[in-house]
């Protein structure tokens, strides 16, 4: 079974600040792992991903995320926001397998102040 | 990467009504995923719509209130049946790809009951 926890339901930053999103997992094999954003009234988009490649990974728009296996975390990063980043992430698990459904967390909203 | 055309992108509809979701999608994929997203929350998958079986639904979800179809490998339906408030959500249709890593989602259906 998988889960994710994601720790904070708002976060809120002044722009120019470094923004820390954060996103624990539970699975019971190798997962991969991935940040996707939703803006007001807009689709899912994908931030970024872990597959079992580097651990350090970049994603779009400046944001980076670290897999850090020995603390089931994959927290997301970005070293200054900007007023555009406020929006919805959630932070989403899946098993490696073709087809296994993903499983999203229950969402971090991100505000930010000028 | 796919893409995935939902419609309708939103409607409005009565209580005691159905209403039918499409989901086209621009590549032949075996699973689709469809997932509710209710206000202020996160995706909840409903099912996994296979080629050529039944769907697979979650705990939670019946076939009766919410029943599937797809007759192809780029196509499926989720209808809303026998609607009420409780059911007003975004619907969104997702898919991903032998040998990808990651989810792609459809725009999503806002659905409001009134």
């Amino acid at each position: 079974a998988q889960s994710v926890t994601q720790l904070d339901s708002h976060v809120s930053v002044s722009e120019g600040t470094p923004v820390l999103l954060r996103c624990n997992y539970s699975s019971s094999y190798s997962p991969s792992l991935f940040w996707y954003v939703q803006h007001p009234n807009k689709g899912l988009q994908l931030l970024l991903k872990y597959t079992s490649a580097a651990t350090l990974v970049k994603g779009i728009n400046g944001f980076e995320a670290e897999f850090k296996k020995s603390e089931t975390s994959f927290h997301l990063t970005k070293p200054s926001a900007h007023m555009s980043d406020a929006a919805e992430y959630f932070c989403v698990v899946s098993g490696r397998n073709y087809g296994q459904n993903f499983v999203f967390g229950p969402g971090t909203r991100l505000s930010v102040l000028p | 990467s796919a893409v995935i055309s939902q419609k309708p992108s939103r409607d409005i509809c009565q209580r005691g009504t159905s209403l039918t979701i499409q989901c086209q999608v621009d590549s032949q994929v075996t699973m689709m995923f469809w997932y509710r997203q209710q206000p202020g929350q996160s995706l909840t998958l409903i099912a996994t719509a296979n080629q050529g079986s039944e769907a697979t639904y979650e705990s939670g979800f019946v076939i009766d209130k919410f029943p599937i179809s797809r007759p192809n490998l780029t196509f499926s339906t989720l209808t809303v049946s026998n609607m009420s408030p409780e059911d007003s959500s975004i619907y969104l249709c997702s898919v991903d790809l032998p040998g990808g890593t990651e989810a792609f989602f459809g725009q999503g259906t806002r659905l409001t009951v009134v």
